[in-house]
C-alpha cells in the first residue's frame, strides 16, 4: 500500500502570493488532517476533512483554507502570504473513525515565503 | 477543552543513560494517549498508544489518571532514539488528536 503522498516536497513563494498543497492519503482513507510544523510552535493542526466535509478547525486565519476531493484527495491553500507562513505542511491521514486509529503522515511539503 | 502540555522543549542525556520525557494532558473523561516521533529525515509516525500497553524499541509510557500524566521512558538510550517526540491525546468528543509542542532529545555518544 502507498504512504501519505504530498506534493511538491518544496515550494519558494513571495510575500502577498498563493499557494496550493496536495496531499493524497493512504487508499481507502477517508480523513485528512493537516498541520503546520514549525520549531518555535510544534505541530499545529489546521483542519481535518472527512467525505469532503470539514469536520475540524484549528485556530488559524482564514487565510488559511482546504477542501477535499470525492476521491479523498485534499489540496490546502494559503492565500496572501506571510513571512510566518514559512514552515513545513504535513498532511495525515486516518483509516477509521475509532479515536485510538493512528495517523500516518506524509512527507511533508517545505514552504518558504521570502 | 482538551490540551497536552510537554513542559521541555529540548531534553539531552549521554548514551546510555536513563531518559523521561514528560507528557501531562488536561481531559475530564477517559482519553486515547499516543506518542508520535519524528527521526531526522523521515515521516512523523506513531511510536506507541497506551491502549496497547506495548514497548517500542525499548520505550515505555504509563498513562497515571490521577497525575493526569503519560510520560515516555526508556532505562538505556541510545544514539539512534534522537528524534522530535510529541504526545498526543484523543478523546470522544474529536476525531483528530491534539499534539503536544514536542520534545526534541538528543542522545549524546
Amino acid at each position: 500500500k502507498a504512504g501519505v503522498t504530498q506534493t511538491p516536497r518544496y515550494l519558494i513563494k513571495t510575500r502577498g502570493q498563493q499557494v496550493t498543497l496536495s496531499c493524497s492519503p493512504i487508499s481507502g482513507h477517508r480523513s485528512v488532517s493537516w498541520y503546520q510544523q514549525t520549531p518555535g510552535q510544534g505541530l499545529q493542526f489546521l483542519f481535518e476533512y472527512f467525505s469532503e466535509t470539514q469536520r475540524n478547525k484549528g485556530n488559524f486565519p482564514g487565510r488559511f483554507s482546504g477542501r477535499q476531493f470525492s476521491n479523498s484527495r485534499s489540496e490546502m491553500n494559503v492565500s496572501t502570504l506571510e513571512l510566518g507562513d514559512s514552515a513545513l505542511y504535513l498532511c495525515a491521514s486516518k483509516g477509521g473513525p475509532a479515536t485510538n486509529e493512528k495517523l500516518f503522515f506524509g512527507s511533508g511539503t517545505q514552504l518558504s515565503v521570502l | 477543552a482538551q490540551r497536552v502540555t510537554q513542559p521541555e522543549k529540548l531534553l539531552s542525556v549521554f548514551k546510555g543513560a536513563p531518559v523521561e520525557l514528560k507528557c501531562n494532558y488536561s481531559y475530564s473523561g477517559s482519553p486515547e494517549l499516543f506518542w508520535y516521533v519524528q527521526y531526522s529525515r523521515q515521516r512523523l509516525q506513531l511510536l506507541l498508544r497506551h491502549i496497547s500497553r506495548e514497548s517500542i524499541k525499548g520505550f515505555t509510557a504509563d498513562l497515571n489518571k490521577g497525575e493526569t500524566s503519560f510520560h515516555l521512558k526508556k532505562p538505556f538510550a541510545q544514539e539512534e532514539d534522537s528524534a522530535m517526540y510529541y504526545c498526543a491525546l484523543s478523546s470522544g468528543g474529536s476525531y483528530i488528536p491534539t499534539f503536544g509542542r514536542g520534545t526534541s532529545l538528543i542522545v549524546h555518544p
